[in-house]
């Protein structure tokens, strides 16, 4: 198994809202990585974890929750969205943290926010 | 000093013919340079990836050059196909700064039959 698997494939939520993104990998990668894409923009990265634990925030509004319950799984929570993070929500994982290769990206979550 | 910079924006090209995107960077704790090639609705999926004590490395159509004292660094897609239009990102990870990868603003690229 190579992939990155990320679902929901499209979620669509009011502001007041709260729901999880789930992003799971079985290629035994310890960094799992929350990247936040706009149109035609590049990945921007939000956290990191390594060995299950958050490594990087890049100051993200608390709004989003990340977590990484054990090796293969991770999760975003997210709660009292602007319609500003609409946005397609990337998930990646990689062998080590701190090797420079094998950086597995899913195909994303495209989520709206009304 | 983390930015990468892609060029050009867009990109049209015939079938056939050789596509090229350059980028470059300042940051010289950078350490690994892969491109991204991006489907509409897709993550980013690695196409080809170089290290900065190699100058060049080639897989199938697809060809990294690397100049590493002019901090540079291209891709060149020879026999450009159809399939091939897609968003092409490069970027840079520094071992400085908890390997984070630094994109480049992508480049849109239409091969047209």
């Amino acid at each position: 198994d190579t992939e990155v698997t990320q679902t929901p494939k499209h979620l669509v939520m009011g502001m007041t809202n709260k729901k999880s993104l789930k992003c799971e990998q079985h290629m035994g990668h310890r960094a799992m990585y929350w990247y936040k894409q706009k149109a035609k923009k590049p990945p921007e990265l939000m956290f990191v974890y390594s060995y299950e634990k958050l490594s990087i925030n890049e100051s993200v509004p608390s709004r989003f929750s990340p977590e990484c319950p054990n090796s293969s799984l991770l999760n975003l929570h997210l709660h009292a969205l602007q319609p500003e993070d609409s946005a397609l929500y990337l998930c990646a994982s990689s062998r080590r943290q701190w090797l420079p290769y094998g950086y597995t990206f899913g195909s994303g979550t495209r989520l709206t926010v009304v | 000093q983390q930015q990468v910079k892609q060029s050009p924006q867009s990109l049209i090209v015939q079938k056939g013919g050789i596509s090229i995107i350059n980028c470059a960077y300042e940051n010289t704790a950078f350490d690994y340079f892969p491109w991204y090639q991006q489907f509409p609705g897709k993550g980013p999926a690695l196409l080809i990836a170089i290290r900065p004590d190699v100058s060049e490395k080639k897989e199938g159509r697809f060809t990294i050059s690397f100049n590493k004292s002019a901090k540079q660094f291209s891709l060149h897609i020879m026999d450009s196909q159809p399939g091939d239009s897609a968003t092409y990102f490069c970027a840079a990870r520094s071992r400085t700064s908890g390997s984070r990868l630094t994109f480049g603003e992508g480049t849109q690229l239409t091969v047209n039959p």
